[in-house]
C-alpha cells in the first residue's frame, strides 16, 4: 500500500533558528501533499496544500513566509519553520493524496514530526 | 458553523459495548467521506471509507446520510484496542477537512 515517510520524527531547536521537515511518498508519486499542525488534544489543522512544481496554497492565518513549503519533486515536499518560537512547538504531519484505480481518492499520512522550540 | 463537527467526547465504555459516533458536515457538495483513527501521539490512519449505501468492515459499520449531511461510525463488541481518537474526514474538491475527533476509551 501507499506509504508516506516523514523525517525527522522529533526535533528540538533553539528559538530563532529554522528547522526543515521532509515528507516523502515512498512507492507512489504525489502531485499534491498536505501539511497539518496539531496542538495537544486538538484536531488536525490544515496549514497548506503543496503542489509539485508550483507555489503552495496556504490556509487563512498561516504565514507563508514563516512556514516555507517546497515541493520540488513528485515524491518530496518539505516544510521549513523559519525563525522558530516556542509557540511553534507542535506536532506537524504531512499527507499525500492517492488516486486508487477504483476511483475516488484517499490520503495517507506521514508519521508526524514533533517539534519543540526551546 | 464548523465545516465538520463531531460528537464531543470522551466516550468511556466497557469492553463488549456498542458505541456510535456521529459527524455532520456543512458543505452539501462534499464528495467523499472517511473515518480515521488516531492513537495518542501518532499519525491518523485510515479506518474506513464511507459509501452512500453504507459499508461494514468486521465490527465497524459506517453510514452516510447525504440529505441530512451526516455520517456515522458504529463499533460493535468494543475491544480495549479500540481506544483511540476517531476523526471524521470530509472531502470536497480535493480538500480534506477534519473533525475535531472523538476520543474513545474502552475499559476492562
Amino acid at each position: 500500500g501507499a506509504v508516506v515517510s516523514q523525517h525527522p520524527s522529533r526535533v528540538i531547536c533553539k528559538s530563532g533558528t529554522s528547522v526543515k521537515i521532509e515528507c516523502r511518498s515512498l512507492d507512489f508519486q504525489a502531485t499534491t501533499m498536505f501539511w497539518y499542525r496539531q496542538f495537544p488534544k486538538q484536531s488536525l489543522m490544515l496549514m497548506a496544500t503543496s503542489n509539485e512544481g508550483s507555489k503552495a496554497t496556504y490556509e487563512q492565518g498561516v504565514e507563508k513566509d514563516k512556514f516555507l513549503i517546497n515541493h520540488a519533486s513528485l515524491t518530496l515536499s518539505t516544510l521549513t519553520v523559519t525563525s522558530a518560537h516556542p509557540e511553534d512547538s507542535s506536532f506537524y504531519i504531512c499527507s499525500a493524496r492517492v488516486y486508487p484505480l477504483a476511483g475516488g481518492n484517499t490520503i495517507y499520512f506521514g508519521e508526524g514530526s514533533w517539534l519543540t522550540v526551546v | 458553523r464548523k465545516e465538520v463537527e463531531q460528537d464531543p467526547g470522551p466516550f468511556n465504555v466497557p469492553e463488549g459495548a456498542t458505541v456510535a459516533f456521529n459527524c455532520t458536515y456543512s458543505n452539501s457538495a462534499s464528495q467523499s467521506f472517511f473515518w480515521y483513527r488516531q492513537d495518542c501521539r501518532k499519525e491518523p490512519k485510515l479506518l474506513m471509507s464511507v459509501y452512500s449505501s453504507g459499508n461494514e468492515d468486521g465490527r465497524f459499520t459506517a453510514q452516510l446520510n447525504r440529505a441530512s449531511q451526516y455520517i456515522s461510525l458504529l463499533i460493535r463488541d468494543s475491544k480495549l484496542s479500540d481506544s483511540a481518537t476517531y476523526l471524521c474526514v470530509v472531502n470536497w474538491s480535493g480538500d480534506m477537512r477534519f473533525g475535531a475527533g472523538t476520543r474513545l476509551t474502552v475499559k476492562p
